[in-house]
Formats: structure tokens, sequence, C-alpha cells
């Protein structure tokens, strides 16, 4: 079974710009969930979308969104590009069931704002 | 606001020896508790999860503990290998009002060296 994949791996860009960043959840995943690594803060939550739905959404500011399309791959997207906002982005993807579900990692897209 | 928190940054164990990492949180509301092992610039990987009706879970060389009442939660690795040298977060999931199954909250992660 295939896990969870990132696309792209690597991205430079310039502050201002806007990025967007794909997640292919593990088949047969409804939920997919983002999560921001930096040096100083960590693995902080971004958002999480089941079924299409945003569902859960952390501390971010709006310049942070996302979506989730029908085959339950998601994108985020990051307006307004700003030096902070380098770092390691990951999703995870789980079934989203209500009892003990675990979620699943990707290989992470490094986001490099110059 | 912390309210995961893994107190020791470091741990250094010797091939062979028990490694014991640890974590506290402080929210009642969580009901589901999961160590990851990770890499830099790799995504976690998946290692032994708890739910909070049970107090320990086994799988091969690794051991989850739950002790609710102190909100404490610890894996032992035993025998600990080189392999293992990686950096451990401990993550936490709440049940309160049953929308936040997709959220995780994480600890500052313990970097373990096991030397040979």
């Amino acid at each position: 079974k295939a896990g969870v994949t990132q696309t792209p791996r690597y991205l430079i860009k310039t502050r201002g710009q806007q990025v967007t960043l794909s997640c292919s959840p593990i088949s047969g995943h409804r939920s997919v969930s983002w999560y921001q690594q930096t040096p100083g803060q960590g693995l902080q939550f971004l958002f999480e979308y089941f079924s299409e739905t945003q569902r859960n959404k952390g501390n971010f500011p709006g310049r942070f969104s996302g979506r989730q399309f029908s085959n339950s791959r998601s994108e985020m997207n990051v307006s307004t590009l700003e030096l902070g906002d380098s770092a390691l982005y990951l999703c995870a993807s789980s079934r989203g069931r209500p009892e003990s579900d675990t979620q699943y990692f990707g290989p992470g897209t490094r986001l490099t704002v110059l | 606001d912390q309210q995961v928190k893994q107190n020791s940054p470091s741990l250094s164990v010797q091939e062979g020896r028990i490694s014991i990492l640890n974590c506290d949180y402080t929210n009642s509301m969580f009901d589901y508790f999961l160590w990851y092992k990770k890499y830099p610039a790799e995504g976690p990987t998946f290692l032994i999860s708890i739910s909070s009706i049970k107090d320990k879970n086994e799988d091969g060389r690794f051991t989850v503990f739950l002790n609710k009442s102190a909100k404490h939660l610890s894996l032992h690795i035993v025998p600990s290998q080189p392999g293992d040298s990686a950096v451990y977060f401990c993550a936490v999931r709440s049940n309160a009002g049953g929308t936040s199954y997709g959220k995780l909250t994480f600890g500052q992660g313990t970097i373990l060296t096991v030397h040979p």
C-alpha cells in the first residue's frame, strides 16, 4: 500500500509570492491534516480536511488556506509569503474515525522564503 | 500554554540497554496518545499508540505506558539499537466536542542517541 505523498519536496520562493503544496493520502483515508514544523515552534497543527470539508483549524493567519478534493487529495496554499513561513510542511492522512485513529505522515515539503 | 511537554531535550543510551522517553500533558480530555520517530527533513514515522482506556501497549521492542492520574506517558525501547537514534515526539489527540479527531498536539521532541 502506497504511503502519503507530497509534492513538491523542495520549494524556494520570495517574499510576497504565493505557494501551493499538494498531498495525496493513503488509499482509503478520508482525513488529511497539515502541520508546520519550524525549529522555534516545533510541529504545529494548521488544519484538517475530511470529506472535502475543513473540520478543524489551528491558530494560523488567514494567509494559510487549504482544500480537499473528492478523491481525498488535498492542497494547502500560503499567500503573501513572509520570511517566517520558511518551514517543513507536513501532511498526514488517517481514516478520520472518532475512535483511536492513527495519522501517517508524508515526507514533507521544505519551503524556503527569501 | 504548552499542553504537551517532553522535558528532556536529549537522551544518550548504550546499545542493548533500555531507553525511556517521557511526556507529560495537562488536558484530561486527551484520549489517544502516539509516539513518532523522526529524522531531519523527513516526515514523522508512527511507532506505537495507546488509547486512554488502556495503561500499557506493547509492539516488539517498543512499549508505551500511560498513567492517567499523573497525566504522564512514557515510551520504553528494549533493547536499544544504534538505528533507533532519532528525534522522538509524543503526540496527543483530544476528543473534546467530537471535532478534534484530525488534530494532534506534539511535544517538543527528545533526541535519542544510542551508542554502539
